[in-house]
């Protein structure tokens, strides 16, 4: 596609449940980024691909976080059992490089 | 880590008045790069800085690098109402990973 893709763009889901956010990048980028907006907030960094590989996850927020990323283009971001607290605009974004264009966001609710 | 903080946090302007958003960090910076997120979107790319003392300009937006490359700024001027927004500035943290400022929430009263 022309730009970065994401889905569900928005999910509302009950807190304890697993949900799984997708993040399809602009073809040939190399870098993927998953950053967390909460409302009114800043841009929190929680992790970054290169190709297939994560050198940092350092920004995950805790072990109930992970993600994937598979031949080297679509990521899957994973929160396990879901908390109030992680309610918030998950935005991926792509860069071959420089720079970073980032998806309209995945708005999660956990009620 | 790497740290880039923003101020002001909140701006509130008239039509018309000047508006500028600084960015600071405690360490030299490799680059800034300067995004804008109008409400409820995400994210927009409007510039890079790499040079020590560059200053760019689009339209009425004009960016500055420090000479010692630790901030930066961004300074509209007129504003419009069509200037709404969070404008963040962004740093490279290693070969890839960009670190964004706290961001400036920019609002223009008609």
């Amino acid at each position: 596609g022309a730009g970065v893709s994401q889905s569900p763009s928005n999910k509302v889901t009950e807190k304890g449940k697993d949900v799984e956010l997708r993040c399809d990048p602009i073809s040939g980028h190399t870098a993927l980024y998953w950053y967390r907006q909460s409302l009114g907030q800043g841009l929190e960094f929680l992790i970054y691909f290169q190709g297939n590989s994560a050198p940092d996850k350092s920004g995950l927020p805790s072990d109930r976080f992970s993600a994937e990323r598979t031949g080297g283009s679509v990521s899957t971001l994973t929160i396990q059992r879901t908390q109030q607290e992680d309610s918030a605009v998950y935005l991926c974004a792509s860069s071959p490089g420089n720079t970073i264009y980032f998806g309209e966001g995945s708005w999660l609710t956990v009620v | 880590g790497q740290q880039v903080m923003q101020i002001p946090q909140y701006q509130h302007v008239q039509e018309g008045e000047d508006f500028t958003t600084y960015c600071n960090s405690s360490t030299t910076l490799s680059n800034i790069q300067w995004y804008k997120q109008r409400p409820g979107g995400h994210p927009v790319f409007l510039i890079q800085l790499v040079k020590s003392g560059e200053v760019k300009k689009q339209k009425r937006l004009t960016f500055q690098f420090g000479e010692a490359k630790k901030n930066s700024s961004l300074h509209i001027t007129a504003t419009q109402t069509t200037d709404v927004g969070t404008y963040f500035c962004a740093s490279r943290s290693g070969t890839y990973k960009y670190i964004f400022g706290t961001g400036t929430r920019l609002k223009v009263l008609a």
